[in-house]
């Protein structure tokens, strides 16, 4: 049964401090997606990768948050400095994406709570 | 630019009843609709997808849900409610336009009372 895998599963942390979250996608899936979810602003993509390739990081702070794919089976988003503001949960998903008919499902993993004192 | 409207945000409703959880979208072109349902706690699963063809779906867990092109909705039903259901509910819809950034409504929160 595959899944998406994330770790830390918990974080915390105080203000100030680098966090560094990562994401196994499914294997044989080429594209991850990074979404945040809060009460308030309910889930919001931040970046999405095809094929090891960021396509859009339009929804992701730049000055502290920076997503990368160092291979196809490790995703990782780290925030730096690290604000209270930050804390979330944050999933990652991944999908086999087909661009040309824009068909693509796509799986979450378990999310890692982050906490930001 | 597409979207997603989920217009109600909480329902509350007693085991054994129906429940109809409505989703719009806003696109002009083809897209494809997505429920996922998150338990509490818990990431977001898969409950039913739309790509094409049968425009009712059946998913897991008794879900259903049907695309009226024409209403630009897709809500999802169920028949016969239980208390396992209590979750948030999630509309989503892509486009061959937006690639595959999925585009989620607000949820709705649904509460089955025993």
């Amino acid at each position: 049964d595959a899944r998406v895998t994330q770790t830390p599963r918990h974080k915390v942390t105080e203000m100030g401090q680098e966090v560094t979250m990562r994401c196994q996608p499914i294997l044989g899936h080429n594209t991850v997606f990074w979404y945040r979810q809060t009460m308030m602003q309910g889930l919001e993509l931040l970046a999405y990768f095809r094929n090891r390739a960021p396509l859009d990081d339009s929804g992701m702070p730049k000055d502290r948050f920076s997503a990368e794919m160092p291979d196809a089976t490790l995703a990782t988003l780290k925030i730096q400095p690290s604000e209270p503001r930050d804390s979330a949960v944050y999933f990652c998903a991944s999908g086999s994406g087909d661009r040309a008919s824009g068909t693509d499902t796509q799986y979450f993993g378990p999310g890692t709570r982050l906490t930001v004192l | 630019a597409q979207s997603v409207s989920q217009h109600n945000h909480h329902v509350i409703l007693s085991e054994a009843a129906s429940l109809e959880l409505g989703c719009n979208y806003s696109y002009g072109g083809t897209v494809n609709l997505f429920w996922y349902v998150q338990y509490p706690g818990q990431h977001l699963q898969l409950l039913l997808k739309y790509f094409s063809g049968d425009p009712l779906v059946k998913g897991i867990k008794g879900f259903e849900a049907e695309f009226i092109k024409s209403k630009f909705s897709f809500n999802l039903r169920k028949p016969s409610v239980q208390w396992s259901d209590t979750a948030e509910y999630f509309c989503a819809v892509n486009s061959k336009a937006a690639g595959n950034k999925l585009t989620f409504g607000g949820g709705t929160r649904v509460l089955v009372k025993p």
